[in-house]
């Protein structure tokens, strides 16, 4: 059954850069049919989607953090990962990576990973 | 982009009661809306996608309605388990948007 893992600090300084990596496990993650995302939450807060890439390297962005945001992916180690520069108290959020099913950069999170709380602060 | 608004922000019922959610997008959608499930400290859980079809192994006493800019979310009967917050997404344009959320409490 697939599953996905985020991992990366727990804590980040302010102006510094947020690096998170999802590993996806027990199934394909080179498929064509499949995109992947970050969705991040604020504590108390609703859901923001951050962006998606799909195997081959396209990316899709959320326009209100593009100027600070990286998505790569690694197929090797069946990864892919989010940077986000410059961070602010405000970045702080529970981030989520999840499995979007199609052929295209839409749709509905299908599968999710549990979640990584992390913090900015100094 | 599309701004998504859901209706109410939090609500209680009773066990066995019907359990109405409704979000409005700022444009037409058509079915592009999918609905999710979260309960505390967990991820989000895909119930309902394309505006109304149940996803695999979701019970049947969840679905969805709509089309053109409003939707409707209904649990037909309220148990305890479905003590969440329930989140509406739309999917026609990017960014992907979501609802601002509705705690439904007993």
């Amino acid at each position: 059954q697939l599953q996905l893992q985020e991992s990366g600090p727990g804590l980040v300084k302010p102006s510094e850069t947020l690096s998170l990596t999802c590993t996806v496990s027990g199934g394909s993650f080179t498929s064509s049919s499949y995109y992947w995302g970050w969705i991040r939450q604020p504590p108390g807060k609703g859901l923001e989607w951050i962006g998606s890439i799909y195997y081959s390297g396209s990316t899709y962005y959320n326009p209100s953090l593009k100027s600070r945001l990286t998505i790569s992916v690694d197929t090797s180690k069946n990864q892919f990962s989010l940077k986000l520069s410059s961070v602010t108290a405000a970045d702080t959020a529970v981030y989520y990576c999840a499995r979007l099913p199609g052929f295209y950069p839409t749709g509905a999170f299908d599968i999710w990973g549990q979640g990584t709380m992390v913090i900015v602060s100094s | 982009d599309i701004q998504v608004t859901q209706s109410p922000s939090s609500l209680s019922a009773s066990v066995g009661d019907r359990v109405t959610i409704t979000c409005q997008a700022s444009q037409d959608i058509s079915n592009s809306l999918n609905w999710y499930q979260q309960k505390p400290g967990k991820a989000p859980n895909l119930l309902i996608y394309d505006g109304s079809n149940l996803e695999t192994g979701v019970p049947a006493r969840f679905s969805g309605s709509g089309s053109g800019t409003d939707f409707t979310f209904t649990i037909s009967s309220l148990q305890p388990e479905d003590i969440a917050t329930y989140y509406c997404q739309q999917f026609d344009n990017l960014p992907l948007t979501f609802g601002g959320g509705t705690k439904v409490e007993i």
